[in-house]
């Protein structure tokens, strides 16, 4: 079982704006990744707030103590998607996802 | 442009070894920059670090999984491998390769499509 918690859930409609929290991180950075349907995750924010090269300025990250946010602007039919939160817990000294939440856009 | 592919069997028996490998093009696996790692997703449990072996050689594993993974890589061949003994049913699921890339902490910036491991009885 994840002790990162994220909702199970968010829903949004197309252009309005979206946040998913990520609580229990442990002051490392927090990382953000997208899952279509059938395929694997792909990076979308490492260190909290950094996005990757050809990530849509949509997508932006921040972190405060030990909750971290996924926020996506503009939203459109095809962010629908899992997302999950990584970080490092050292109390298990191993890497560690959230349960991961699932947009839908209506 | 890097890519990562996973093989190996998609059905391994019980108490069995699993063994995979990932294909890595587009960079060198013996790169002192790069962790190679696994991962692992089923709709129980999610998304799970199996562990990582960084271009040097050294190794690092989940604490849950330790005492049953191996990781090695073939710096010739390009490729880095798995091995996950005395497999259960807990350990079916869609096994992925990629890489960590460390500015900081540690992201996975590159991921293989996953393979499908089904452990049968």
């Amino acid at each position: 079982q994840s002790l990162l918690t994220q909702p199970p859930s968010v829903t949004g409609a197309p252009g309005q704006t979206v946040s998913i929290s990520c609580i229990g991180s442990a002051g490392y950075d927090v990382h953000w990744y997208q899952q279509l349907p059938g395929r694997a995750p792909k990076l979308i924010i490492f260190g909290n707030n950094n996005r990757p090269s050809g990530v849509p300025y949509r997508f932006s990250g921040s972190r405060s103590g030990s909750s971290a946010s996924l926020a996506i602007t503009g939203l459109q039919v095809e962010d629908e998607a899992d997302y999950y939160c990584h970080t490092f817990d050292p109390n298990l000294t191993s890497w560690v996802f959230g349960g991961g939440t699932k947009l839908t856009v209506l | 442009q890097v890519q990562l592919q996973e093989s190996g069997p998609g059905v391994v028996k019980f108490s069995e070894t699993l063994s995979l490998t990932c294909n890595v093009s587009g960079v060198s696996v013996n790169s002192q920059i790069y962790y190679w790692s696994w991962v692992r997703q089923t709709p129980v449990k999610g998304l799970e670090w199996i562990g990582y072996i960084y271009g040097g050689g050294s190794t690092r594993y989940n604490p849950s999984l330790h005492s049953r993974v191996s990781t090695s890589l073939d710096e010739s061949k390009n490729q880095f491998f798995l091995e996950l003994g005395s497999v259960t049913a807990a350990d079916t699921a869609v096994y992925y390769c990629a890489r960590s890339y460390c500015a900081g902490d540690c992201s996975f910036d590159f991921w293989g499509q996953g393979i499908l491991v089904t452990v049968s009885s």
